[in-house]
């Protein structure tokens, strides 16, 4: 068991440009999650996913965000037209919902994004 | 509403005893955990406790939870140069969403 990973680990952009960053969660987790994570705070909530389907999204996922997980494996998280708010650390998350009684959920390493 | 608050600094001297301390205010919450996060690094997971109980013990770490009063503490016995970090608590919310909800984290300096 590699744990959760996440690529890129760091991402420098520019003011407009797209961005996208891959999950791969632990091997068999059935749920994935994605939380944002700005200087000084907890992370925040964005998104999850139970196998391909997405079933609660956060009023934080403005329509430039969109989370994919077409195979029920690795997500993606796409920003568009990225803004300088948009800089924070990125946290990915999974569990295997039933197999685990304290619903723990297992972080990834995050990919920290900077925009110029 | 869901708020997680916690204390932002705690220093302790290198082998004392650190209390973090958490206030929640979702009563609906299952479990409530402890994550460590290093400069830089994802969240590790610490601990957790489920609702119906009052304290649980893992080596060096203590959880204690007040439900009347929606308390949360971590006691860390020994406390060590290694333990410098963010600690954050975490609630799991009400029953209709899987989302946690995170403190503002408390960082812990440990000085010899």
């Amino acid at each position: 068991d590699t744990g959760v990973s996440q690529n890129p680990r760091h991402k420098i952009t520019k003011r407009g440009q797209n961005v996208t960053f891959r999950c791969d969660p632990i091997s068999e987790h059935n749920r994935l999650y994605w939380y944002r994570q700005t200087l000084g705070q907890g992370p925040e909530f964005l998104t999850y996913f139970q196998n391909e389907a997405q079933l609660e999204k956060s009023r934080l996922l403005s329509d430039r965000f969109s989370a994919e997980r077409p195979k029920g494996s690795f997500s993606t998280l796409e920003i568009q037209r990225t803004e300088q708010g948009d800089s924070a650390m990125y946290l990915c998350a999974s569990r295997k919902q039933g197999l685990d009684d304290s619903d723990t959920q297992y972080f990834g390493p995050g990919t920290r994004l900077t925009v110029l | 509403g869901e708020d997680v608050e916690q204390s932002l600094f705690l220093s302790v001297r290198e082998g004392d005893s650190s209390v973090i301390n958490c206030t929640y205010t979702d009563s609906s919450s299952t479990y409530l955990y402890w994550y460590k996060q290093e400069p830089g690094a994802g969240l590790q997971l610490l601990t957790y406790i489920f609702s119906n109980m009052d304290m649980k013990q893992d080596q060096r770490l203590t959880v204690l939870l007040n439900k009347k009063d929606k308390h949360l503490s971590l006691r860390i016995a020994d406390t060590q140069t290694g333990d410098s970090a963010i600690y954050f608590c975490a609630e799991n919310g009400s029953y209709n969403t899987d989302k946690l909800i995170f403190g503002t984290g408390t960082r812990l300096q440990v000085f010899p």
